[in-house]
């Protein structure tokens, strides 16, 4: 079976802090795909990034990082420098065989 | 723009009438889904589809029905609306291995 656990629930930081926002999965597959979504108030589902398993390599997208780890089955994601814009839900997913996973979401309020 | 619609986008409904929301994509995407979104359970499975007349269940399946007769369309049907099916519904379609979502429907029973 699979299983996505954001067992942070909500985290509030100010304006210009790093956070890091933990994921942790379950699988017994050696193929997947792991995924993070951003909901911003207005409630549309944003797509992220994905990283399928065989490539460990930690990803930067401007003020933007994810740390994939296989030995601790973990996809972290972090914002360097967080701003206001960054307030929203964000949720970790793993897919396997075009079935998708979601983690319950952390929330994330970044104060000015 | 994943090309994806949903109706209605709110909907209020009395306990024990059928439900019916639509999903339309431009895209001719293979796969489509259905999840509902809840406090503290994040995005959870409904149905699922790989084709047309092909649909299978999700983690939370009982008291919804799906079909799809085209490829643009994914109907989700709740036979008879009860008060735990109020919700956010969203459609989604999956596109290179990324599943890419449609709006939501506001869904309220009372």
């Amino acid at each position: 079976a699979q299983k996505v656990t954001q067992a942070q629930t909500e985290i509030s930081v100010v304006e210009k802090e790093d956070v890091t926002l933990d994921c942790v999965y379950e699988t017994r597959d050696t193929t997947y795909y792991l995924f993070w979504y951003k909901q911003p108030p207005s409630g549309e589902l944003v797509f992220l990034i994905r990283r399928n398993s065989f490539d460990e390599q930690n990803e930067i997208s401007g003020r933007y990082s994810w740390n994939f780890q296989k030995s601790t089955s973990s996809f972290n994601f972090t914002i360097t420098a967080s701003q206001v814009v960054d307030s929203a839900v964000y949720f970790c997913a793993l897919s396997r065989f075009n079935k998708f996973y979601f983690g319950s979401g952390t929330k994330l309020n970044v104060k000015p | 723009d994943a090309g994806i619609t949903q109706s209605p986008r709110h909907k209020v409904t009395e306990t024990g009438t059928p439900v019916t929301l639509r999903c339309h994509q431009t895209e001719n995407h293979r796969y489509m889904y259905w999840y509902r979104q809840d406090p503290g359970h994040g995005l959870r499975l409904i149905h699922y589809s790989y084709g047309v007349k092909d649909t299978d269940k999700g983690e939370v399946s009982d008291g919804y029905s799906v079909s799809r007769s085209k490829t643009e369309d994914f109907l989700l049907t709740l036979e008879s609306a009860t008060s735990s099916q109020t919700s956010v519904y969203f459609c989604a379609i999956g596109r290179g291995n990324t599943i890419y979502f449609g709006e939501g429907s506001w869904l309220t029973v009372v």
